[in-house]
């Protein structure tokens, strides 16, 4: 049972540019949230995807956007890339059981991590 | 506005010893509070706590969480060098969708 994958591992961007991180949730997850994860920071809510549908977003500007397949895979697209966009993006997987259990908790991936020069 | 705020933000100890991390909430539809370890990229997850009161062990780890206080504790006894990580602390928010609010983490290091 393949857990949550992320591609690719590390990416170096130039400013400007725009670029593409995909994610595949775990076997059986339908919901798929993006973090970014500054240096010494806590993780960050980016938005979540369900049905294929961007659920919420938190404080990001529209730069970031972001895709779900039908096969409830995800990618996060960020245009007009910034010095401050370097991070770790971290993919988080759950089941859209959440919102009927109590005792679930969300599967992250290894991450991307995004440094922009 | 939702805040999660963890205490101390780095810790250095011996071997042997015992620690507590703490985490503190303000988070509107609080669901349950998770805690995970993040050794080098993705979090892992340790527990999950939805009712005050009721400790939670793994092993040498332990966590309970106050509902009234708004704050949960995490214990570590004996630490090993393989304790050394960043613990994060993440309550489960609800308002609109369910997604995490994390603090900044505390990281830990265990001297040999």
């Amino acid at each position: 049972d393949a857990g949550v994958t992320q591609s690719p591992t590390h990416l170096i961007k130039t400013r400007g540019q725009q670029v593409t991180l995909r994610c595949s949730p775990k076997s059986g997850h339908d919901t798929v949230s993006w973090y970014q994860q500054a240096l010494g920071q806590g993780p960050q809510f980016i938005f979540q995807y369900y049905e294929e549908e961007e659920r919420q977003r938190g404080n990001f500007p529209d730069r970031f956007s972001g895709h779900q397949f039908p096969n409830y895979s995800s990618e996060l697209n960020v245009n007009a890339l910034l010095l401050g966009d370097s991070a770790l993006y971290l993919c988080a997987s759950s089941s859209s059981r959440w919102w009927r259990e109590r005792d679930t908790e969300a599967f992250f991936g290894q991450g991307t991590r995004l440094t922009v020069v | 506005e939702d805040k999660v705020v963890q205490s101390p933000l780095s810790l250095v100890v011996h071997e042997g010893d015992t620690v507590t991390l703490n985490c503190s909430y303000e988070v509107t539809n609080f669901r349950s509070l998770l805690w995970y370890k993040q050794e080098k990229k993705a979090p892992t997850f340790l527990f999950m706590l939805t009712s005050s009161g009721i400790e939670k062990k793994s092993g040498r780890l332990s966590s309970i969480l106050d509902k009234k206080e708004l704050f949960s504790i995490l214990n570590i006894t004996a630490t090993q060098t393989g304790d050394s990580a960043v613990y994060l602390c993440a309550v489960l928010n609800t308002s609109g969708t369910y997604k995490y609010i994390f603090g900044t983490g505390t990281r830990l290091k265990v001297l040999a």
